[in-house]
């Protein structure tokens, strides 16, 4: 099992609708939980960071996480064309341990 | 600021040449990483340096060394290359515990 696991996609939506990206993570003694966008041959970019159960919106973004059931998501309202990326997510316990990533299309 | 800097951009190496990567940061981070990004595998740290003069291994570091030169700078050394390293390299910083980390540009890495 690998220590974080995302759906590879692709995820195609619709300019305006909510994207939802999904995230497992198998060490419960992890302790904070990222989300970067990776646009096509660049670098990863922070988008959020969580560190407590329920939760965080910034803008358009809201991160979801559940310790619980081990499970981190991101959603994405209004979505828009530049949001077309790989979404990757990562965790930190020690060490940070990064998912494979999501990409998303949003198509106009 | 210029952030994470890294060198070279592209790199084509031929089985069994060696060559190092360079990474430099300007935000005084104690904490520099070098991760490989391999298609449908994500990012996988290499190694890891917490603090000026220490330096861990990670998740894949057969292959590789690491010199953490100063506080600054963290450079990646393949002695033999193999066409198994053919990938992209990225260097990242981060500040306190707890931070985000932030990434270069990236290396592009063919190893024929």
């Amino acid at each position: 099992q690998k220590e974080v696991e995302q759906n590879s996609g692709p995820l195609s939506v619709p300019e305006g609708a909510i994207a939802s990206l999904n995230c497992t993570y198998s060490d419960r003694g992890s302790q904070s939980f990222f989300w970067y966008r990776q646009y096509s041959g660049k670098s990863p970019e922070l988008i959020m960071f969580i560190y407590s159960n329920g939760d965080k919106e910034d803008g358009r973004f809201t991160a979801q996480l559940n310790k619980a059931s081990q499970y981190v998501s991101l959603l994405i309202r209004d979505s828009q064309p530049s949001d077309s990326a790989t979404y990757l997510c990562a965790v930190r316990v020690g060490d940070m341990r990064f998912g494979a990533g999501t990409r998303l299309t949003v198509k106009p | 600021n210029a952030g994470v800097t890294q060198t070279p951009k592209f790199q084509v190496l031929k089985t069994g040449q060696s060559m190092t990567l360079q990474c430099a940061q300007d935000m005084n981070h104690n904490s520099m990483y070098w991760y490989r990004q391999d298609p449908g595998m994500g990012l996988r740290l290499i190694y890891y340096s917490a603090s000026e003069g220490t330096t861990d291994k990670g998740e894949v570091p057969n292959g590789y060394n690491v010199s953490r030169l100063n506080k600054r700078e963290f450079s990646l050394r393949l002695e033999s290359a193999a066409p198994s390293q053919t990938s992209v390299y990225f260097c990242a910083s981060r500040g306190v515990p707890g931070e985000t980390q932030y990434f270069g540009p990236g290396t592009r890495l063919l190893v024929l």
